[in-house]
């Protein structure tokens, strides 16, 4: 099992510039999330997902948005990068079956420059 | 809001010390207390959890004391080793939609030799 899958690992982006982050998992799972981590800081939500079609902000969302097509996928968009959004982004997935442990991806070092 | 903190914020032990994290929660309806360890460059991975049902939980090594009355729970790395250098999250979540985890901070723990 790859179990949750982060593209690209690092992007250097110019102000102004938009990317999306995309995060795939072969798990199966309902709930899937994005999370900011800050240098010497803990994880902020961003956005999270109960399921396909279905999802909510979380403590973080303004500047990013999402969408979730498939239960696969959770891509994170970003519009207008600003200086603000440098940070590494986590995507991470859970289900009832795993008693809600999170499985997260390896990170997409992002920097706005 | 920061609703769960997490202290200190770095610990150098040597080895077969115990290093102890402690982490303080706010909101009396979560009832999830999982600890995550991560090694630079990777994403979190879940290391041990608790519920508010149980005063104390061991896995290997690794031991959570949790406090309900005083909001409070621990993490104890018995015996030490270099290897389990790395950063320490603690987090929390309510039985809602989405099982969204508030994160502590972070310990970064150092092991010598």
């Amino acid at each position: 099992n790859a179990g949750v899958t982060q593209t690209p690992k690092f992007r250097i982006l110019k102000i102004g510039q938009s990317m999306t982050l995309q995060c795939t998992q072969d798990m199966n799972h309902n709930y899937m999330y994005w999370y900011r981590q800050d240098p010497g800081m803990g994880l902020k939500l961003i956005y999270y997902s109960v399921g396909a079609g279905i999802t909510d902000k979380g403590e973080v969302p303004n500047g990013y948005n999402v969408s979730r097509s498939t239960t696969e996928d959770f891509p994170l968009r970003l519009e207008l990068a600003a200086p603000s959004q440098t940070s590494v982004y986590f995507c991470a997935s859970s289900s009832p079956d795993t008693a809600y442990g999170y499985t997260f991806g390896s990170g997409t070092r992002l920097t706005v420059v | 809001q920061q609703q769960v903190k997490q202290s200190p914020q770095s610990l150098i032990v040597q080895k077969g010390g115990i290093p102890i994290i402690n982490c303080a929660y706010e909101n009396t309806a979560f009832d999830y207390f999982p600890w995550y360890q991560q090694f630079p460059g990777k994403g979190p991975a879940l290391l041990i959890a608790i519920r508010p049902d149980v005063s104390e939980k061991k896995e290997g090594r690794f031991t959570i004391s949790f406090n309900k009355s005083a909001k409070q729970f621990s993490l104890h790395i018995m015996d030490s080793q270099p290897g389990d250098s790395a950063t320490y999250f603690c987090a929390a979540s309510s039985n809602t939609a989405g099982n969204k985890l508030t994160f502590g901070g972070g310990t970064r723990v150092l092991v010598k030799p």
